[in-house]
């Protein structure tokens, strides 16, 4: 069965950096696109980005283009998203979910990466 | 690109059907086939209810349909249970590798 694990739990103070990650295992990894999803505290799902991991390309939505950087390792199965400098509005939870390329619909979804930025 | 619009609430009693409906644009919505929609229990990771519009994945209930008009996309749920009380997000292709979802449904059952 396939699965999506994401990273812990993350309490961080404004302007510090982060990476999440979402390891996946199950069959061919490089045959997949791994998408990012915001839910902020009480609100609705948002679309971040998405990476191939054939090749690594990201692609962001224009809300999040600059914002966030979304990566793969193929190496070790996972995908990332990263933040430089993170601020108050960062805190949200975070989903990691897999589409099959060529496929327009995401099927796992990770269980979600809680990030709190506090100071 | 802005939020597909979405009913903020639907409800029903056990048994009856309600359907959903996910407003877009030639854009997004009518210009692709490629809506899915997503079930959200409180405190969980969103489920893959349909897609490419109206495709079942196996195991998910057949009381779950979907279909398309112009750039309205709709879930109806037959048969309505206790547990189908959630949060229902629709999806859409938009350009270029990007998506987008809808503002979010949460359904009562009364």
């Amino acid at each position: 069965e396939v699965q999506l694990v994401q990273s812990g739990a993350e309490v961080k103070k404004p302007g510090e950096s982060l990476k999440i990650s979402c390891k996946s295992s199950g069959d061919s990894f490089s045959n997949y696109w791994f998408g990012w999803v915001r839910q902020m505290p009480g609100k609705g799902l948002e679309w971040m980005g998405i990476v191939y991991a054939g090749d690594s390309t990201p692609v962001y939505s224009p809300s999040f283009q600059g914002q966030v950087t979304i990566s793969v390792d193929k190496s070790i199965t996972s995908a990332y998203v990263q933040w430089s400098s993170l601020k108050a509005s960062d805190t949200a939870m975070y989903y990691c979910a897999r589409a099959k390329h060529g496929d327009s619909w995401f099927d796992p979804w990770g269980q979600g990466t809680l990030v709190t930025v506090s100071s | 690109q802005s939020a597909l619009t979405q009913p903020a609430s639907v409800s029903g009693s056990p048994g009856q059907s309600i359907t959903i409906s996910c407003i877009g644009t030639s854009s997004d919505v009518g210009g692709y086939n490629s809506v899915s929609w997503y079930q959200q229990h409180p405190g969980k990771a969103p489920k893959l209810l349909i897609h490419d519009v109206s495709n079942r994945p196996s195991g998910v209930s057949n009381r779950f349909s979907g279909s398309k008009s112009g750039n309205t996309a709709s879930l109806t749920i037959s048969g309505l249970q206790a547990d189908d009380e959630a949060d229902y997000y629709c999806n859409s292709y938009v350009t270029g590798n990007i998506y987008v979802f809808g503002t979010g449904t949460k359904v009562t059952v009364l």
